[in-house]
């Protein structure tokens, strides 16, 4: 199972919005709306943003959105903040009870 | 308050062997799922194995017959172990409690260093 493509880098300045892609395929992305996303700060561990591709857990900002075309997820972070600067990765179910993350990406708030 | 902490990560031989272990508090082991991800030094996330409530456990490929699960229920334990360890098996390991197929909360991770 291939890790999820997501860019490498996203940047924006504070008050911007921005958009991360997690393009994965028809085994797993496109065939089941299980998708989450993570925040990771460095040295810290992993915190929950989006599940079931579009759900905030409660405590989560609603400055985080997510999404899903075809293959292709998306989360949105709306009026950047310098806290949100931080890596992030999305994750799919993938079918015969495994996952995949993503590659990840690293938001730098400018 | 849910809740895992993880523990037995240490310095290890290649070859040799290693149990980590996920304490769970405030849910049920039984009742849950729990996954294991590791993240190699300066590296991404990769999913490792799940275990679900009724004891079913499943792992990627690459790692089947080295990493083996299992749970204690009376400690609402789970444990990872780790053979054959080779110096890519390097990593922080973590565990998450599962739910709509995401994980949730997560530990802070046990570091598992690989050398001779």
């Amino acid at each position: 199972q291939s890790a999820l493509t997501q860019p490498a880098s996203v940047s924006g300045s504070p008050g911007q919005s921005i958009t991360i892609s997690c393009t994965g395929s028809s085994s797993d992305v496109g065939n089941y709306n299980l998708v989450s996303w993570y925040q990771q700060h460095p040295g810290k561990a992993p915190k929950l943003m989006i599940y079931e591709g579009i759900k905030r857990p409660s405590g989560v900002s609603n400055r985080f959105s997510g999404s899903k075309s075809g293959n292709t997820a998306s989360l949105t972070i709306s009026v950047l903040q310098a806290e949100d600067e931080a890596d992030y990765y999305c994750c799919s179910y993938a079918g015969n009870n495994i996952y995949v993350f993503g590659t990840g990406t690293t938001v730098t708030v400018l | 308050e849910m809740q895992v902490v993880e523990s037995g990560g240490g310095l290890v031989q290649p070859g040799g062997s290693l149990t980590l272990s996920c304490a769970a508090s405030g849910f049920s082991v039984t009742s849950n799922y729990i996954s294991w991800v590791r993240q190699a030094p300066g590296k991404g996330l990769e999913w490792v194995s799940i275990i679900y409530g009724n004891g079913d456990t499943y792992s990627i490929d690459s790692l089947k017959g080295r990493f083996t699960l299992s749970r204690d229920t009376s400690k609402n334990t789970v444990y990872l172990q780790l053979n054959s360890l080779r110096a890519e098996d390097t990593a922080v390991y973590f565990c998450a409690r599962g739910s709509y197929g995401s994980f949730d909360p997560w530990g802070q991770g046990t570091l598992v260093s690989v050398s001779s």
